[in-house]
């Protein structure tokens, strides 16, 4: 079945390391993302990817990098840069182009905390 | 820019209640319009979507219309269950771009 798979499902991080979350899809769509979502809100927008070897900043990218080297795989790290990390994160995909709606396919999800 | 604004929660219902979520949007050009589902501890799924105004989009008992004329898509089902339950976000996505814009999120509640 294609789909995208986020690993791992439970990460725990002490402060002043970086992690890395890892997002791979098979559904062959151009399009990644990553969404930050905290308790009770909505989803932010961290870094979002039109092509290989392409990506670019979305709302709230700071302390936050990606790597886009193949279509199917979309890396997030964390780093100690960013000042609270401890939320839900959400890998998505979809196609994009003329006459393309667009939605979005998401991963189940990461949840990291730091102790 | 482009926005969405959906009823705060959380909705508490009894089953088989008839339910609402308010969403309106404010949006340049003409924007494709979804409702997205999160189950608990799970990521967001397409719950249903409309492309131009008028469309009524559906999916297992829930509907959507697009209405241009008030800028909403407010989602209905004429009778919830326990298994509902959960955070439903409505967003919009302009036909060709890239990014998509969510609403806060609306956590229903069904009580059996």
């Amino acid at each position: 079945d294609g789909g995208i798979t986020q690993s791992p499902k439970y990460l725990f991080r002490k402060e002043g390391q970086n992690v890395t979350l890892s997002c791979e899809q098979n559904l062959n769509h151009d399009a990644m993302y990553w969404y930050r979502q905290d308790p009770g809100q909505g989803l932010r927008l961290i870094y979002y990817s039109q092509i290989v070897n392409d990506f670019q900043k979305g709302d709230i990218a700071e302390g936050y990098s990606v790597s886009r080297e193949k279509k199917e795989s979309f890396p997030l790290t964390v780093t100690s840069a960013q000042k609270n990390p401890t939320a839900f994160y959400l890998c998505a995909s979809s196609t994009f182009g003329t006459g393309v709606t667009g939605e979005l396919f998401f991963g189940e999800g990461s949840r990291l905390t730091v102790l | 820019g482009d926005s969405v604004t959906q009823m705060e929660g959380p909705v508490t219902l009894s089953e088989e209640a008839f339910l609402t979520i308010n969403c309106t949007y404010t949006a340049t050009g003409y924007p494709s319009l979804f409702w997205y589902v999160q189950y608990p501890g799970e990521g967001l799924q397409l719950l249903l979507k409309a492309t131009k105004a008028d469309d009524k989009g559906s999916n297992k008992g829930f509907e959507a219309t697009y209405r241009k004329e008030t800028t909403s898509f407010h989602l209905e089902k004429g009778s919830v269950q326990v298994s509902d339950s959960a955070v439903y976000f409505c967003a919009l996505r302009n036909t060709g771009g890239f990014k998509t814009i969510f609403g806060a999120g609306t956590r229903l509640f069904v009580k059996a």
